[in-house]
Parts: C-alpha cells; sequence; structure tokens
C-alpha cells in the first residue's frame, strides 16, 4: 500500500525559530508537494519538485524553502517562522508514468502552530 | 489562472439522502479532474477522477462526470451513510502532472443518522 509519512501530526514554535517539516514517501515516485490548508481558503501549493534537487515555487511559496536530496524525501523549511504560518501542511506525492494524469497520494497532515 | 469552485457548506443531510456537491472550474486546455475526500483528523484521498470530457468517475457509490460544455464536476451519491461525513475537495490538473493540483475550498458534508 502507498505510504506518505509526515514526521509530526502536531508541532508548536516559537516567532523566528527555523522550523524543518519532513515527508517521506515509500513509492518511489517523482513528484513530491507541499500544500497548506486553511479554513475557507481550501490547499494552496506552496512548493513542489519534479526530481532530486529539482524545485518549483508554488502558488505561495513566499516566507518557505524546499530540500529534495533524496528521491524519498521532501522537506519543507520555514526559515524564520511567523505567526501567520500557523496552519496545517500536507504533503503529497506522484508518479510520472505514460498516463500523465496520476493521482497524487497524501499523509496526515502536520498541524503546526506558531506562538 | 486555473480555479476551482465548490460549494463551501457545510452541508447537513439525514442518512439515506440524495448528494450532490456542485464543482465548476476554470482552466486553460484540457484539465484532469478529481474529486478528494479528508476525513477527520487525515490527509486527503483520492475519492475518484476523470480525465477527458463525458468521462465519469467512480468510487464507494459516489459518481462525477466531466461535462466540458458547462465546465462541471459535480459529485453524486444516491444514499448517504453517516461514515460519508468528511470534507470534500475537487480539484484539477492541466499541467499534466508535474505540477501541483488547483483545489477548490472544500464543502464539509455532514450526515444526521
Amino acid at each position: 500500500d502507498v505510504k506518505v509519512t509526515q514526521s509530526s501530526r502536531y508541532l508548536v514554535k516559537r516567532t523566528g525559530e527555523k522550523v524543518f517539516l519532513e515527508c517521506v514517501q515509500d513509492m518511489d515516485h517523482e513528484n513530491m508537494f507541499w500544500y497548506r490548508q486553511d479554513p475557507g481558503l481550501g490547499l494552496r501549493l506552496i512548493y513542489f519538485s519534479y526530481d532530486v534537487k529539482m524545485k518549483e515555487k508554488g502558488d505561495i511559496p513566499e516566507g518557505y524553502s524546499v530540500s529534495r536530496e533524496k528521491k524519498e524525501r521532501f522537506s519543507l523549511i520555514l526559515e524564520s517562522a511567523s505567526t501567520n504560518q500557523t496552519s496545517m501542511y500536507l504533503c503529497a506525492s506522484s508518479l510520472v508514468g505514460p498516463n500523465p494524469n496520476q493521482p497524487q497520494h497524501f499523509g496526515d497532515g502536520t498541524r503546526l502552530s506558531i506562538l | 489562472g486555473d480555479s476551482v469552485t465548490q460549494m463551501e457548506g457545510p452541508v447537513t443531510l439525514s442518512e439515506e439522502a440524495f448528494l450532490t456537491i456542485n464543482c465548476t472550474y476554470t482552466a486553460t486546455g484540457y484539465p484532469s479532474l478529481f474529486w478528494y475526500v479528508q476525513y477527520p483528523g487525515e490527509g486527503l484521498q483520492l475519492l475518484l477522477k476523470a480525465t477527458k470530457a463525458d468521462d465519469k468517475g467512480s468510487n464507494k457509490g459516489f459518481e462525477a462526470t466531466y461535462r466540458k460544455e458547462t465546465t462541471s464536476f459535480h459529485l453524486e451519491k444516491g444514499s448517504v451513510q453517516v461514515s460519508d461525513s468528511a470534507v470534500y475537495f475537487c480539484a484539477l490538473n492541466s499541467g499534466g502532472g508535474a505540477d501541483g493540483l488547483t483545489f477548490g475550498k472544500g464543502t464539509h458534508l455532514i450526515i444526521q443518522p
């Protein structure tokens, strides 16, 4: 069964801290994604990666960076956390194949609170 | 740019009622369309998808038909159960899969026994 694992379900950090959110997938997927989910706004794409060491900005990249050193791991980094980054963060992955419309598989999310 | 509009809810129904959650979209080209479901405390799961006009996606009693002429992908189920209570997201991908999905804001569905 496919599995996307996010390292923490709940995380509390302080303003100004550097925060790392980790995501690992065991499906050998090329594509990985980071979204944030906020009430009334749905899911918004922060960054995605289509290969090791490759990254592309999504719709709301400001205040975030990412790292993809290995195919199975995609890290989201909050360089200097702020209270407006309090949110639910969802990681996803998908396969590149002959069918370009592969579904994305999601982790259970990390609920991050910045105090 | 791409966008997805869906009814936000909450939508409250009695068990065994008929369900429709509306979804319309704006996109360039010919996007693929998806419905995802999020149960309490969990991540999103793919419920069904359709990749071209007039395709019908179906799963767990849910159905949705890709209507290009009305740019819609409404989710339906003939008889809902309490276990269907969740948040449902309509989404599209017009980039061929390598980039992210564009999501609607989600519809919170509550089924009462």
